[in-house]
């Protein structure tokens, strides 16, 4: 089945931008069955939806992150990336990929990567 | 923003029958979703599109819906139900992805 796995810094400096990046394996992230999932927890805390990204580049963000976040694909090596901007101690969080299924506009998530932690601090 | 609310805790001792509901005013018209999650685990995906259950998935794990509240059951509750549970859904003509706060079953 597939498998995701985020990697990227574990530590961003406040003001900065965080990246990371999802690798799909043993499935093809170019599908239009499917969308691409950033979905991130504050420690001890709830989950919280960052956004989709489709195959072809089209995204969908949630309205609180949406002027701080892009999210792209790169096909060729079977990724999709996160990169969030000008962060601060509350953008700390365990970041979650995952593969997302579109039903009638909304969307759950039915494969998870293991998750990585960021943390904001000088 | 759209909210959908979760009590913190339950608790049941083994055998029982655990229930953990979800309320939105938005649940009479858009599907909802369960996840669990243990202690350091990624949120695995239990109930889909209300009361579909993953492959693999045991059969005590189910749901139900009526009117603005969902609600997770689970039969017959065994140690490793202990867990995180969180319900998903979306806003009408909104967001399309929403999580509960999440609830903490406690198996006793």
């Amino acid at each position: 089945q597939v498998q995701l796995q985020e990697s990227g810094p574990g530590r961003v400096k406040p003001s900065e931008t965080l990246s990371l990046t999802c690798t799909v394996s043993r499935g093809s992230i170019k599908t239009s069955s499917f969308y691409w999932g950033w979905i991130r927890q504050p420690p001890g805390k709830g989950l919280e939806w960052v956004g989709n990204v489709f195959y072809t580049g089209t995204t969908y963000y949630t309205p609180s992150l949406r002027s701080r976040v892009a999210m792209s694909v790169d096909t060729s090596k079977n990724q999709f990336s996160l990169k969030l901007t000008s962060v601060t101690a509350a953008d700390t969080a365990v970041y979650y990929c995952a593969r997302g299924i579109a039903v009638a506009g909304d969307y759950f998530f039915d494969h998870w990567g293991q998750g990585a932690l960021v943390t904001i601090s000088s | 923003s759209y909210e959908l609310t979760q009590p913190p805790s339950v608790s049941v001792s083994p055998g029982q029958t655990a229930r953990i509901t979800c309320s939105g005013d938005a649940l009479p018209k858009q599907f909802a979703y369960w996840y669990q999650q243990k202690p350091g685990q990624a949120p695995v995906l239990v109930i889909y599109k209300d009361t579909e259950r993953p492959s693999g998935v045991p059969e005590r794990f189910s749901a139900s819906s009526s009117g603005t509240t969902v609600t997770l059951t689970i039969s017959g509750v065994q140690a490793e139900d202990e867990a995180a549970y969180f319900c998903q859904s979306a806003e009408n003509s909104g967001t399309p992805v929403v999580f509960g706060g999440g609830t903490m079953l406690t198996v006793l």
